[in-house]
C-alpha cells in the first residue's frame, strides 16, 4: 500500500465547478504539502500544513485552499476552477523537527479543466 | 523567474555508460540541495541529497556534486542501467528555522539504451 494517497487519481471537470483533491498518509509525518507540476516548469507550491491547527500558503495559492482534516489527511479545493488550473498535482508528506528531511510524494491527480 | 534550472530537458545514454545530469540555481542562500526521480504515473522519488558543507555525496551508483561558487549541482550514474530511464528533478532550499521550503527544477527525462 502506498504511503502516500491521493483521489482521484484523474479527474475532467468543467469551468465553475468545485473540486476537492483529497491526500492521506501512514507515514505519521506531521508536515503534508500541496503542489502542482506544469509543462516546463518545476513543482510549485501551493499549500502547507505543520499540524492540523497550522496552514500556510505557499507561491501559488491563488484560487485554491486547503483543510487539514486531521494529522494525516489534507485535502485540497478549488472553489471554482479555470481552465489554467488544469496540471498535474502532487501531495507530499515529511518530518518535522528537522529541515533537512525529504518530502515523500503521492502518485498525482491529473486535473483537467474545461 | 526560476531559482533552479535544469536547461537539459531530455538526456540519452548507452547503458553502462555514465549519466550526467546537470543543475543551476540563483539563490545563494541555498544550503540543501536534493534530487528525486519520477517514473511515468508516479509521484518523485527522493533518490539523493547533499548539504552546502559537503561538494560530494555518494551513494551507491549515485554520486552529487556541488559547486557553491558556479552555484551548480550535478548528479552522476555510473554505470546507467535502463531502469534509470525517468525524469529527474533537482531542488534546493535554503534552510530557515522551522521550515525548509524546496525549488525545484523543470526537469530532465533521462533515456538509457540497452
Amino acid at each position: 500500500d502506498a504511503d502516500v494517497t491521493q483521489t482521484p487519481r484523474n479527474r475532467i471537470t468543467k469551468t465553475g465547478k468545485r473540486i476537492m483533491l483529497e491526500c492521506s498518509q501512514t507515514k505519521g509525518h506531521d508536515r503534508m504539502y500541496w503542489y502542482r507540476q506544469d509543462p516546463g516548469l518545476g513543482l510549485r507550491l501551493i499549500y502547507y500544513s505543520f499540524d492540523v491547527k497550522d496552514i500556510n500558503k505557499g507561491e501559488i495559492s491563488d484560487g485554491y485552499s486547503v483543510s487539514r482534516q486531521a494529522q494525516a489527511k489534507f485535502s485540497l479545493s478549488l472553489e471554482s476552477a479555470i481552465p489554467n488550473q488544469t496540471a498535474l498535482y502532487f501531495c507530499a508528506t515529511s518530518r518535522g523537527q528537522s529541515t533537512d528531511q525529504p518530502q515523500h510524494f503521492g502518485d498525482g491527480t491529473r486535473l483537467s479543466i474545461l | 523567474d526560476q531559482q533552479v534550472k535544469q536547461n537539459s530537458p531530455s538526456l540519452s545514454v548507452q547503458e553502462g555508460r555514465i549519466s550526467i545530469l546537470n543543475c543551476d540555481y540563483t539563490n545563494s542562500m541555498f544550503d540543501y540541495f536534493l534530487w528525486y526521480k519520477k517514473y511515468p504515473a508516479e509521484g518523485p522519488t527522493f533518490l539523493i541529497s547533499i548539504s552546502s558543507i559537503k561538494d560530494k555525496n555518494e551513494d551507491g551508483r549515485f554520486t552529487v556534486f556541488l559547486n557553491k561558487s558556479a552555484k551548480h549541482l550535478s548528479l552522476q550514474i555510473v554505470p546507467s542501467q535502463p531502469g534509470d530511464s525517468a525524469v529527474y528533478f533537482c531542488a534546493a532550499s535554503a534552510r530557515g528555522y522551522n521550515f525548509n521550503k524546496f525549488y525545484f527544477g523543470s526537469g530532465t527525462k533521462l533515456n538509457v539504451k540497452p
